[in-house]
């Protein structure tokens, strides 16, 4: 079954601290995306890749940055997290955008 | 720019009763539309999908229509239950060579016994 992994499903860090939330498919999916999911405001694309080292801005990139060295892995890294990125973090990968993402099961992250 | 509007929810309803969740979308060209759900505490899954006029796309016993004289790709069920009960998304794939897609704000579905 194909699969895409995020390493925590939930994770507590404190204030200013660095965090990096792991993704890895086994599809050999060229396209990743990071989204974060907040109440009454949907998903909100924060950073996706079309290849390795790749990386383009989503809607909301501020406080965020990403590194993908694999295909199959794209890293998302809040550099000195804050309360306002208290939030679930989906990552979802793809072949072509019109077969559609497969998504992970989301890392609920909270930052106190 | 693209986008999708989805009914606001939440949506309650009972347990054999007919579902419809409204979606309509503004986009240039012809996009690719989709319905994902998502599970209480989990990530979203594709439900189904359409990727022309008139397709209709179909699983679990959902279904929903691509309409582009109408631009809706409106989701239907004809007895739901207690089990379908989560968040329901409405996507379409944007145009010029992106490989993004965008979601609406998701509609709540609660089923009741």
């Amino acid at each position: 079954d194909v699969k895409v992994t995020q390493s925590s499903r939930y994770l507590v860090k404190r204030t200013g601290e660095k965090v990096f939330l792991e993704c890895v498919q086994d599809m050999d999916h060229e396209n990743m995306f990071w989204y974060r999911q907040d109440p009454g405001l949907g998903l909100r694309l924060i950073y996706f890749s079309y290849d390795v080292k790749m990386k383009e801005k989503g809607d909301i990139p501020e406080g965020y940055s990403v590194s993908r060295e694999k295909k199959e892995r794209f890293s998302l890294i809040l550099e000195s997290a804050s309360t306002n990125q208290t939030s679930m973090y989906l990552c979802a990968s793809s072949l072509r955008s019109d077969y559609g993402y497969t998504f992970g099961s989301g890392t609920r992250l909270t930052v106190v | 720019g693209d986008s999708v509007t989805q009914m606001e929810g939440p949506v309650t309803l009972s347990e054999e009763a007919f579902l419809t969740i409204n979606c309509t979308y503004t986009a240039t060209g012809y996009p690719s539309l989709f319905w994902y759900v998502q599970y209480p505490g989990e990530g979203l899954q594709l439900l189904l999908k359409a990727t022309k006029a008139d397709d209709k796309g179909s699983n679990k016993g959902f279904e929903a229509t691509y309409r582009k004289e109408t631009t809706s790709f409106h989701l239907e069920k004809g007895s739901v239950q207690v089990s379908d009960s989560a968040v329901y998304f409405c996507a379409l794939t944007t145009q010029g060579g992106s490989e993004k897609l965008v979601f609406g704000k998701g509609t709540k579905l609660t089923v009741n016994p």
